[in-house]
């Protein structure tokens, strides 16, 4: 599985764009890009999936080069509620989920 | 559409017990995967179960074990607890497997081992 390495930390402003970026850079052909969200003592949330160029959906975009050895998840104006952990994965289909350390997010008033 | 369901969500148990938790996944969902979370290692995946049938294992000594039943529900047991079992452990659920796309977690069952 491919190993994935992400800021352990990260502060922003409300109102701000913020962007985490996640490196990857044995990522195999058939491996998928997720990003989950996790608060305190509660499980993973799902965001967003993607193989290659740019998925947006309602909460979240995800960039991702022609190279796919990095992606980069986007979180539009934040507000408090998204202080959580951000978790970058990468795996083929049927694997497990193999969860780093994940990237701490705090939004500050 | 009813969420992963996870009971009991707090227990305690002494050393030497065993403990069983149960995973009740989305309707329609045939995998389920486990993970323990703890504050030093994170999340670390425990098994996956695809209709009835374990497809993944992790890295995780014998007393964990699991098992799926053909309605999709799971169960894990941890056996002779230890005091590092004491941990949050989430289950999952997805339709085809963890990483063809969402995958659906509970709110997990808390364990505190005495």
């Amino acid at each position: 599985l491919a190993k994935t390495t992400q800021p352990i930390s990260m502060d922003s402003y409300e109102g701000q764009e913020v962007n985490i970026t996640c490196s990857h850079n044995n990522i195999a052909t058939n491996d998928y890009i997720t990003w989950y969200q996790q608060f305190p003592s509660q499980g993973p949330r799902f965001i967003i999936q993607g193989y290659k160029t740019k998925v947006t959906n309602e909460v979240a975009s995800l960039f991702i080069p022609a190279d796919r050895k990095s992606s980069t998840l986007s979180l539009p104006r934040v507000s408090l509620s998204d202080t959580a952990v951000y978790y970058c994965l990468v795996g083929p289909g049927n694997t497990p989920l193999v969860f780093g350390k994940g990237t701490r997010l705090s939004v500050i008033a | 559409k009813a969420g992963v369901t996870q009971t009991p969500r707090y227990l305690i148990k002494t050393r030497g017990q065993q403990v069983t938790l149960s995973c009740s996944p989305i309707s329609g969902h045939r995998s389920v995967s486990w993970y323990q979370q703890t504050p030093g290692q994170g999340l670390q995946f425990l098994f996956e179960y695809f209709s009835e049938t374990q497809r993944n294992k992790g890295n995780f000594p014998g007393r964990f074990s699991g098992r799926q039943f053909s309605n999709s529900r799971s169960e894990m047991n941890v056996s002779t607890l230890e005091l590092g079992d004491s941990a949050l452990y989430l289950c999952a659920s997805s339709f085809r497997g963890p990483n063809t796309g969402e995958l659906f977690f509970g709110e997990g069952s808390r364990l505190t081992v005495l």
